[in-house]
């Protein structure tokens, strides 16, 4: 596979539910993000992970925690959430995280919290 | 707060025309400029990208940026019924770099 894959495509899950969601790059990247899409709003920077590091939590609730195994995996481990949490999830990867490096965003998984 | 602004459109133009899209921003350290293109339920896919001032061709996309007046904008030449999508505007600066988007114009190409 190339480029950046997303796993589920889809989810629905129930406030109580416990779910993660999985990003892989076969770029050969050293920067992930994650980004939430919701209608009518912009795309909000979630989390950044540079070399592995995360360098960027957007104020994002802690019941949104992401995990940075090595380069190429990115997750977010959901639990306790809310129906304003529905929305896309879009991972991306760049080169490194520096103002000239293009982001590929990968397909997203579309949430839907019952 | 950084922001970028875009009209939400939609924006429709005939098949064949020149459709302009414009977005500004208030962090006037902002560095480098993207325009991304994203089909309805895709996600999405860069398609210009300028740092100076002036003007960036590329086939049927120019990217303007002035920087002085915070304004960088996109023209899509002989535009097509394929090119209906919502176009976002991301610019990136700061000392992380990070994208900040603005909410994308709609644009529709009539056949």
């Amino acid at each position: 596979e190339t480029g950046v894959t997303q796993t589920p495509r889809h989810l629905v899950m129930g406030m109580t539910n416990k779910k993660s969601l999985k990003c892989e790059q076969h770029l050969g990247h050293n920067a992930m993000y994650w980004y939430k899409q919701s209608a009518k709003k912009p795309l909000e920077l979630m989390f950044v992970y540079n070399f592995k590091e995360q360098t960027e939590n957007n104020s994002v609730p802690s019941r949104f925690s992401p995990e940075c195994p090595n380069s190429s995996h990115l997750f977010l481990h959901l639990h306790t959430l809310q129906p304003e949490d529905s929305a896309l999830y879009l991972c991306a990867s760049s080169q490194e995280q520096r103002d000239y490096n293009e982001q590929f965003f990968g397909p997203g998984t579309r949430l839907t919290v019952l | 707060q950084k922001e970028v602004e875009q009209n939400s459109g939609p924006l429709s133009v005939p098949e064949g025309a020149i459709a302009s899209l414009n977005c500004t921003y208030s962090d006037r350290g902002s560095q480098s400029f993207f325009w991304y293109r994203q089909y309805s339920g895709k996600s999405p896919e860069l398609i210009m990208f300028i740092y100076s001032n002036g003007d960036k061709e590329d086939g049927r996309f120019t990217a303007q940026l002035n920087k002085a007046s915070q304004y960088v904008s996109l023209l899509i030449r002989d535009s097509q019924p394929s090119d209906s999508a919502t176009y976002l505007c991301a610019v990136k600066g700061g000392s992380q770099g990070n994208l900040i988007f603005g909410k994308g114009t709609k644009l529709s190409v009539k056949p």
